[in-house]
């Protein structure tokens, strides 16, 4: 079984709708992110949260909302989706060591028309 | 934050090849991570290197840290078909809480 888990893989859906992205992780990491990858921007951190009761801001968070349900749980929400979050979605974990390696997950292809 | 820039954003070879893959930037990194990613899913580790001047072997990649970990690179020896796919460096910074930058991704196509 993979180790960090994204649901749904793909979605489509429209402007101004809701939506929510979930991320499970089995490595026992502490520390969890969201990030969006576009062709020619490479991959852009959203939030990020190293424990449960902590969440903290990316690069690109205006339009994300986060929830930290348990140590192993991270969802991402849309709360009004438009065009420009058209874009590849990728949750990942790492340990608090010294490296902070990044683990991914197999990603999230979200299109909003 | 820390930029890192990536050289060359596509490189098309083929089979048989050598190639060098670059990671730059003004800044030091404590750490440094390279990853390769196919189409339709997230990035997998490659390797980690921790200290300057660090090179590490993974069968036909040879990876490496500069002397003032400000700059890696990645070199394939014989490149083959199934290398094909976007190479991303990370770099890891800041104290306490580390912050880590991508890259932007080199696109490798080796050609049969």
């Amino acid at each position: 079984d993979a180790d960090v888990t994204q649901t749904p893989r793909n979605r489509i859906t429209k402007t101004g709708k809701r939506i929510m992205l979930e991320c499970s992780q089995t490595k026992g990491h502490d520390r969890m992110y969201w990030y969006r990858q576009d062709p020619g921007l490479g991959l852009r951190l959203i939030y990020y949260s190293f424990d449960v009761k902590d969440i903290n801001k990316g690069e690109i968070s205006d339009g994300y909302s986060v929830s930290r349900q348990a140590q192993a749980k991270f969802s991402l929400s849309l709360e009004s989706a438009i065009p420009n979050q058209t874009a590849l979605y990728f949750c990942a974990t790492s340990d608090a060591g010294s490296t902070d390696t990044q683990y991914f997950g197999p990603g999230t292809r979200l299109t909003v028309l | 934050t820390q930029l890192l820039e990536q050289s060359p954003q596509f490189l098309s070879i083929q089979e048989g090849e050598n190639l060098t893959v670059y990671c730059n930037s003004s800044s030091v990194f404590s750490s440094l991570q390279w990853y390769r990613q196919e189409p339709g899913e997230g990035p997998v580790l490659l390797v980690t290197v921790v200290t300057g001047g660090e090179v590490k072997k993974l069968k036909r990649l040879t990876f490496q840290f500069g002397d003032a970990r400000k700059d890696s690179s990645l070199h394939i020896t014989a490149a083959q078909p199934g290398d094909t796919g976007l190479y991303l460096c990370a770099g890891a910074w800041g104290g306490g809480y580390q912050k880590v930058t991508f890259g932007i991704g080199t696109k490798l196509q080796v050609i049969p």
